[in-house]
């Protein structure tokens, strides 16, 4: 049961463009919910993050979305860079009373820029 | 401040083999958590520590074994290595009130 989703495995956009990347979710108790960059052969490095109160979070060129009864939210990369070409994974977390920092992943999107 | 490190980078192993996978993190970071990614897949939860001495079975914990001796050290263990365990494993820690975590380079192992 894939309690996070990224249902597009692929993106390419055209250098100076938007980016958007999409991720759903089932959970219901997810409150807190991260961005991930990946390049090849390293690990993965935060990028931003957005808790359940809040339905927007910018930084830079950066910004996270958060629809809340959709189950849904969004990163945007304006304008979008050929450095950004990576593998973006969403993930999710419940914070709550017993925090563990448990993370669950989606399965990413490979984004390329063109120049 | 090296961050998280892990070594090995690479290992191949045979069915049945034993090995143990390190990670150390410098940044006196609470929590500790061991994830494998195969491809076209995203990171599963194997398992993961929440101080010294306290561990937790996380997603995918069949055939593996931890151990947190001490707030640096979280070694992954895999006792009979099956072909299903290749993977590229990563180790990650963050303190207990922020959920951002904090990744190494990750092992890439092979089981032949």
């Amino acid at each position: 049961d894939q309690q996070v989703k990224q249902n597009s495995p692929s993106l390419s956009v055209q250098e100076g463009r938007i980016s958007i990347l999409n991720c759903d979710y089932t959970n219901s108790m997810f409150d807190y919910f991260l961005w991930y960059k990946k390049y090849p052969a390293e690990g993965p490095t935060f990028l931003i993050s957005i808790s359940s109160i809040k339905d927007k979070n910018e930084d830079g060129r950066f910004t996270v979305f958060l629809n809340k009864s959709a189950k849904h939210l969004s990163l945007h990369i304006v304008p979008s860079q050929p450095g950004d070409s990576a593998v973006y994974f969403c993930a999710a977390s419940e914070v709550g009373s017993s925090n563990t920092g448990k993370l669950i992943f989606g399965q990413g999107t490979t984004l390329q820029v063109k120049p | 401040n090296a961050g998280v490190t892990q070594t090995p980078k690479f290992r191949i192993l045979k069915i049945g083999q034993s090995m143990t996978l390190q990670c150390t993190q410098d940044m006196n970071h609470n929590y500790m958590y061991w994830y494998r990614q195969d491809p076209g897949m995203g990171l599963k939860l194997i398992y993961y520590s929440v101080g010294a001495g306290i561990t937790d079975k996380g997603e995918v914990p069949n055939g593996y074994n931890v151990s947190r001796s001490t707030t640096e050290d979280f070694p992954l263990r895999l006792e009979l290595a099956a072909p299903s365990q290749t993977s590229v494993y990563f180790c990650a820690s963050s303190f207990w009130d922020r959920n951002e975590q904090f990744f190494g380079p990750g092992t890439r192992l092979t089981v032949l």
